[in-house]
């Protein structure tokens, strides 16, 4: 069965304290890892899509990076603004044309004091 | 702009009243989907359509139902609700095999 891990699953920085998100994962054929944020209220928003290991994606403070067994989100410098819940989700390679099975994360919930 | 709209955003409803909550979207996606999300249990995907009339059910469907009779539209039914199925749910669509889902703002709905 199809594993999505992610940890920690809070984390509180200080206002320019980086870190990272982990999300490991486990399926038997990659077709996509997914990134998104979620607001307290709202519906989670779109971040970063992963192929293939060794690929990176930036936007802003935010980096991920994808290995064949987990993949990281990078915070650089955040700030208050950052805080939310990040999630991950990885979509299973189903085969031809086939749209695979989208699993997510449980999340983590990262909050940044000023 | 592009967005899906779900309806209504809180509901609160008793035990065994029918209710539907509904979910449109203007991108023209062939695919959408339900989810609901409860705490410490993450996202978890109730039913799903890949185009007009095709639906599947996904990790959690029972309780639910679902149609599609337009491409726009993506009604989900709780014929019997049951306070089990207090959540919050949230629409979502793409383009096919598309790594960007665009979801809805959430209805939180409470079966008292």
């Amino acid at each position: 069965e199809d594993q999505v891990t992610q940890s920690p699953e809070a984390l509180r920085l200080q206002e320019g304290e980086s870190s990272s998100l982990n999300c490991s994962y486990t399926v038997s054929g990659l077709r996509g890892l997914f990134w998104y944020r979620q607001d307290p209220g709202k519906g989670p928003e779109f971040l970063f899509t992963l192929y293939s290991a060794g690929e990176e994606k930036e936007k802003e403070r935010l980096k991920a990076t994808l290995t064949k067994k987990e993949s990281f989100l990078h915070i650089t410098a955040p700030k208050p603004e950052d805080s939310a819940t990040y999630l991950c989700a990885v979509r299973e390679d189903a085969g031809g044309t086939s749209y695979g099975k989208l699993t997510f994360g449980q999340g983590t919930i990262l909050t940044v004091h000023p | 702009e592009a967005q899906v709209t779900q309806n209504p955003r809180y509901l609160i409803t008793v035990t065994g009243k029918k209710l539907t909550v509904t979910c449109s979207q203007n991108m023209n996606h062939e695919y959408m989907s339900w989810y609901r999300q409860d705490p410490g249990l993450g996202l978890r995907q109730i039913y799903y359509s890949m185009n007009v009339e095709v639906t599947d059910k996904g990790d959690v469907p029972e309780g639910y139902k679902v149609s599609r009779k337009e491409k726009r539209n993506f009604p989900l039914i709780l014929e019997s609700p049951s306070p089990n199925q207090t959540s919050l749910y949230f629409c979502a669509s793409s383009f096919p095999n598309a790594g960007e889902l665009f979801f809805g703002e959430g209805s939180r709905l409470t079966v008292l």
